[in-house]
């Protein structure tokens, strides 16, 4: 069925690290891909979108592309702050149609100064 | 303008109790949904509106589990005999309409069941 694998965590870098954090999924079709952030004590944020295959959807440093050869999405950036602490969630809506977001488990990330 | 807000907060039943919780969609947006968050775990959907329509609810655990927008704005999810499995975070999201817009989340609601 429709599924979103994410890169299992906790993720711990240092200070201006370079970081990928990786996502595949199942789907029929072409779903619209999201990256979604939970920082401590607060909601879900959308981060960014594609909703096409080889778009690149970029926000704060923080970029994906959308790769339907490899059905992957997966999250990168240069040089990572201590302000990027939080929990990352891959997301996608699954099959035309369907109006529900499907999650990724999530991946903690935690950057030390 | 004002975000997606949820009340209460946090919200300790006792196991066999109902509860009721409440969303504030923002304003004009047509499409609205419930996730359930379980600690540790990406939010899993429970149920969507298009403004008072109930269009999808298989995501709904148990006829325990009820939602209600009957305006087509606020929304609520209330839960019957609540049980332990029921604690987690309760997640109400909103869109400005239908299709694969990007969903606006609220700060969520954390229940306890006792």
């Amino acid at each position: 069925g429709d599924s979103v694998t994410q890169m299992e965590g906790p993720v711990t870098l240092s200070e201006e690290a370079f970081l990928t954090i990786n996502c595949t999924y199942t789907a029929t079709g072409y779903p619209s891909l999201f990256w979604y952030v939970q920082y401590p004590g607060e909601g879900l944020q959308l981060l960014l979108k594609a909703t096409k295959a080889d778009d690149k959807g970029s926000n704060k440093g923080f970029e994906a592309t959308y790769r339907k050869e490899t059905t992957s999405f997966h999250l990168e950036k240069g040089s990572v702050q201590v302000s990027d602490s939080a929990v990352y969630f891959c997301a996608f809506y699954p099959s035309q149609g369907a109006q529900k977001l499907v999650f990724g488990q999530g991946t903690r990330l935690t950057i030390n100064p | 303008g004002a975000g997606v807000s949820q009340s209460p907060r946090y919200k300790v039943a006792k196991r066999g109790q109902d509860v009721a919780l409440r969303c504030d969609p923002i304003s004009g947006h047509v499409s609205l949904f419930w996730y359930q968050q379980a600690l540790g775990q990406g939010p899993e959907f429970l149920t969507y509106f298009q403004n008072e329509a109930q269009l999808d609810k298989s995501g709904l655990p148990s006829d325990r589990f009820f939602a209600e927008r009957p305006e087509g704005s606020v929304s609520t999810l209330k839960i019957q005999r609540t049980q332990q499995e029921d604690s987690a975070v309760y997640l109400c999201a909103s869109s400005f309409t239908g299709g694969r817009y990007e969903q606006y989340f609220g700060p969520g609601t954390r229940l306890t069941v006792t």
